[in-house]
């Protein structure tokens, strides 16, 4: 069975540019969540859905993130314009609720690691 | 909200020795509890997990860990360490409908 997958796996850019981060979650998994993982932060909840639905998007650091989930297979994490201070490594993970809500296992991607020049 | 504290940032043993690493976490009721371990590039894969019941969890890769109420902790442990375990480790605590709450980390060592 497939697990959670990220892409791209690596993103380089230059400040100023756009950047898209996509993530297809396991299949039948109805929680999703982004995290960004840097040295000084740690990991770091920004958002995550229900059913497709945002729930909670009080992680995300300003305007300039923004997250869709048009389906229960696809979610992607848009960051416009990028400011070198967004590098980091950012991870995408699926969880099924079986009555736990968001607070159950996560099963994590491999991360996109996104540098900002 | 929940919280999680891993105390130890970094540890270093001798392969073949005894590992623990500590976790205390914050939370009014009974918490569900994870630790996952992360290897360089890699993203975080779950070692073992506590919901209820024995509060002696074994885990995969020999590890297991002990949920202790009164102590609000939730310790890994390992008897004897391999230089593949080398890795971060971080404990997290979910709980009901809000999100895992993932403490800061314990970066690994293993020195022959």
């Amino acid at each position: 069975d497939a697990g959670v997958i990220q892409s791209p796996r690596h993103e380089v850019t230059e400040m100023g540019q756009e950047v898209t981060l996509r993530c297809k979650p396991i299949s039948g998994h109805d929680y999703l969540f982004w995290y960004r993982q840097t040295m000084m932060r740690g990991l770091e909840l920004l958002i995550y859905f229900n059913n497709n639905v945002p729930i909670d998007d009080s992680g995300m650091p300003e305007d300039r993130f923004s997250a869709k989930m048009p389906n229960a297979s696809f979610s992607t994490l848009k960051i416009q314009p990028s400011e070198p201070r967004d590098s980091a490594v950012y991870f995408c993970a699926s969880s099924s609720d079986r009555g736990r809500g968001g607070g159950g296992e996560l099963f994590f991607g491999e991360g996109s690691r996104l540098t900002v020049l | 909200a929940q919280s999680v504290t891993q105390p130890d940032i970094h540890i270093t043993v001798s392969e073949g020795a005894s590992l623990e690493l500590r976790c205390n976490y914050s939370y009014g009721a009974t918490p569900y509890l994870f630790w996952y371990v992360q290897s360089p590039g890699q993203g975080l894969q779950l070692l073992l997990k506590y919901f209820s019941g024995d509060t002696l969890v074994q885990g995969i890769k020999g590890f297991e860990a002990e949920f202790k109420r009164s102590q609000s902790s939730f310790n890994l442990r390992k008897p004897s360490v391999h230089w593949s375990d080398a890795a971060e480790y971080f404990c997290a605590v979910g709980a009901g409908n809000t999100p895992l709450v993932f403490g800061k980390g314990t970066r690994l060592s293993v020195i022959a």
